[in-house]
């Protein structure tokens, strides 16, 4: 079974702070990604990465950045933290040939930004 | 307007009943799928359809390419099938999702 696994389940962190969220799969999956979930929004792509060291912008990046030097670690940084960046976050992958098929989720982080 | 639309948003129904919910959307795609999210948060993949209808125990997803529109059935529904549900399409072409807002399901005993 994949696993993807996010490092927190709940973070609380202050205004103007630097954030790392982390996620790491064991599938090998070349396709990783970060979305944020807000009430009433749905799930949001943040950013995508299709392999490594390549990411492309999802749908609402303003106020973060990722990094992706190992194939398995896909990390979403929240450059100076904003309340208006509260929010569950969750990661999920998939592998290359796989495009038709479901991603793999992990638990999600739930941020607080006070 | 959303590219994809689910619902009802809340839905509250008694143990054993019939649950459908429902998903319409406004592009054209190469794969529609059905997700779990427990309250704990994680999402789990239910269904990835393309065409015609799937079953999975007591879970029944359908798909009507033409009138771009998807139902999940529940039958003989229980209260841990409470959860919310959410609708994602694949566009041809492109590697990501697109988002319904989800249908919170409770189920009463």
């Amino acid at each position: 079974d994949v696993k993807v696994t996010q490092s927190s389940r709940y973070l609380v962190k202050r205004t103007g702070e630097k954030v790392f969220l982390e996620c790491v799969q064991d599938m090998d999956h070349e396709n990783m990604f970060w979305y944020r979930q807000d009430p009433g929004l749905g799930l949001r792509l943040i950013y995508f990465s299709y392999d490594v060291k390549m990411k492309e912008k999802g749908d609402i990046p303003e106020g973060y950045s990722v990094s992706r030097e190992k194939k398995e670690r896909f990390s979403l940084i929240l450059e100076s933290a904003s309340t208006n960046q509260t929010s569950m976050y969750l990661c999920a992958s998939r592998g290359w040939e796989q495009r038709n098929q479901p991603q793999h989720f992990g638990d999600g982080t739930r941020l607080s930004i006070l | 307007k959303n590219e994809v639309e689910q619902s009802p948003q809340n839905l509250t129904a008694q143990e054993g009943e019939f649950i459908t919910i429902n998903c319409s959307y406004s592009v054209g795609i190469s794969a529609l799928h059905w997700l779990q999210q427990h309250p704990g948060g994680g999402i789990v993949s239910l269904f990835m359809l393309s065409s015609g209808k799937k079953k999975h125990g007591r879970l029944i997803a359908t798909i009507n390419i033409q009138e771009k529109h998807s139902s999940l059935h529940i039958t003989a529904s229980h209260p841990r099938d409470s959860a919310v549900y959410i609708c994602a399409v694949r566009r041809f072409g492109n590697e990501k999702l697109t988002f319904g807002t989800g249908t919170r399901l409770t189920i009463i005993p």
